[in-house]
């Protein structure tokens, strides 16, 4: 079936770096996109940005410009996105999911990665 | 502050129906047929049950239905059932420099 599968949780200091994996199986990864959502604790969701898996562009939220960096595996069907500078109101949970391109919905979601930003 | 204006929260009796509201403004609700809504349970990952405004995903009851008049969308919800009780929020396209933008959720109860 089609999922996405992303990487455990994180625990940073403030100033690093976190990468997070999604893994897609169960369709041709080349024929969608991505994209990244993450949620605060107790708060809503909030829209990253989004990478092609067939070229790769990527669309990133202008508040996070300069720190966020999305990329595509089509070796292991895998799309990562790192952020970096981390700050305490980076703490999340950390979804990837698919995106419909013609519909800009996203229909399939990884189970999500909490990232924990504490010094 | 989100980009699109959601109420906090509605209720509703099993097998009544409920409406949530999104208000956005012309530059996203408004300009595009490019609005999704997804259910979110306590400690789940969001799922997509309607997209393109009306359109629902398979696999998604039809007791669900969205449509939009100006800069707001809505979410239907018809036939209350316990299982519908959860997060709600709305989504749409906003233009190429801002692209995609949340509401700030709608928390259903079922009474």
């Amino acid at each position: 079936q089609v999922q996405l599968v992303q990487s455990g949780a994180e625990v940073k200091k403030p100033g690093a770096s976190v990468k997070v994996s999604c893994k897609a199986s169960g369709y041709t990864f080349t024929s969608y996109g991505f994209t990244w959502v993450r949620q605060a604790p107790g708060q809503g969701l909030e829209w990253m940005g989004w990478i092609s898996a067939y070229n790769g562009n990527t669309n990133y939220a202008q508040k996070l410009q300069g720190r966020v960096t999305m990329t595509t595996d089509t070796s292991t069907s895998t799309a990562y996105m790192e952020l970096r500078s981390l700050r305490s109101d980076d703490t999340a949970v950390y979804y990837c999911a698919r995106l419909l391109t013609a519909s800009d919905a996203f229909d399939i979601w990884g189970q999500g990665t909490m990232v924990t930003v504490s010094s | 502050q989100s980009a699109l204006t959601q109420p906090a929260s509605v209720s509703g009796s099993p097998g009544q129906s409920i409406t949530i509201s999104c208000t956005g403004t012309s530059s996203d609700v408004g300009s595009y047929n490019l609005v999704s809504w997804y259910q979110q349970h306590p400690g789940k990952a969001p799922k997509l049950v309607i997209y393109g405004v009306t359109k629902r995903p398979s696999g998604v009851s039809n007791r669900f239905s969205g449509s939009k008049s100006g800069n707001t969308a809505s979410l239907t919800i018809s036939g209350l059932q316990a299982e519908d009780e959860a997060d709600y929020y709305c989504c749409s396209y906003a233009g190429s420099s801002t692209s995609v933008v949340f509401g700030g959720g709608t928390k259903l109860t079922v009474l």
